[in-house]
């Protein structure tokens, strides 16, 4: 199954609100995960199930869909937010990621 | 200490064979699936394949019979071997731990909860 990230990058100011849609190439139902990665760091489980946030996760990070299209919509952005998001589907093998979406500073 | 603490050769001369090592310092191998991924500048990030508590594995069939991933309970470990690397396998290795979701008796993976620190490998020639 392949995940398309749209966009690739994007430029945006502290307090904005982002949103990284993710397409699968079928449906998988809501069988999607997101991850952020910083620089220089490994990836960390923002959301699973589509729209479950992790614990500790800030609650201006949110997520949906179904079926074929997903978005991850980050609500004012932070300085700590700056960095690539990923979208993995677990609905069937083999698990893909997406591309990844670069949130920079405008 | 890191949940998991990966190790192994960081130069692998072409042709020849990867491999990794994972300890695992965050629980057991109950209840988890134990995963290899990989990520390129190019290709981004790669799941390579997953070894569960049972020992039944599952591989990227983009690797074909390249790729063996086997654990060792005793040491609450697991392992990646690749063979027939190229430059094509340069990359940072990462092992992880996903969470398994439940369907009755049988479990599937849910998402990753824990990285290793990764390791970056260089293929050369």
């Amino acid at each position: 199954i392949q995940l398309t990230q749209s966009p690739s990058s994007l430029s945006a100011s502290v307090g904005d609100r982002v949103t990284i849609t993710c397409r699968a190439s079928q449906d998988i139902s809501t069988y999607l995960v997101w991850y952020q990665q910083r620089p220089g760091k490994v990836p960390k489980v923002l959301i699973f199930s589509t729209s479950t946030l992790q614990s500790g996760v800030p609650s201006r990070f949110s997520g949906s869909g179904s079926g074929m299209d997903f978005t991850l919509t980050i609500n004012s952005l932070q300085p700590e937010d700056f960095a690539t998001y990923y979208c993995q589907q677990v609905k069937s093998y083999p698990l893909t990621f997406g591309g990844g979406t670069k949130v920079e500073i405008k | 200490q890191e949940e998991l603490q990966q190790w192994g050769a960081r130069l692998v001369k072409s042709s020849e064979t990867l491999s990794l090592n994972c300890a695992i310092y965050v629980g057991s191998f109950s209840d988890h699936f134990w995963a290899w991924i990989r990520q390129t500048p190019g290709k981004g990030l790669e799941w390579l394949g997953e070894i569960n508590e049972s020992g039944k594995t599952n591989y990227n069939p983009s690797l074909k019979s390249r790729i063996s991933i086997s654990m060792d309970t005793s040491k609450n470990q697991f392992f990646l071997n690749l063979a027939s690397m190229s430059a094509a396998d340069t990359a940072i290795y990462y092992c992880a731990r996903m969470k398994s979701l439940h369907f009755g008796v049988s479990s599937v993976p849910y998402y990753i909860d824990y990285w290793g620190q990764g390791s970056p490998v260089d293929v050369s020639s």
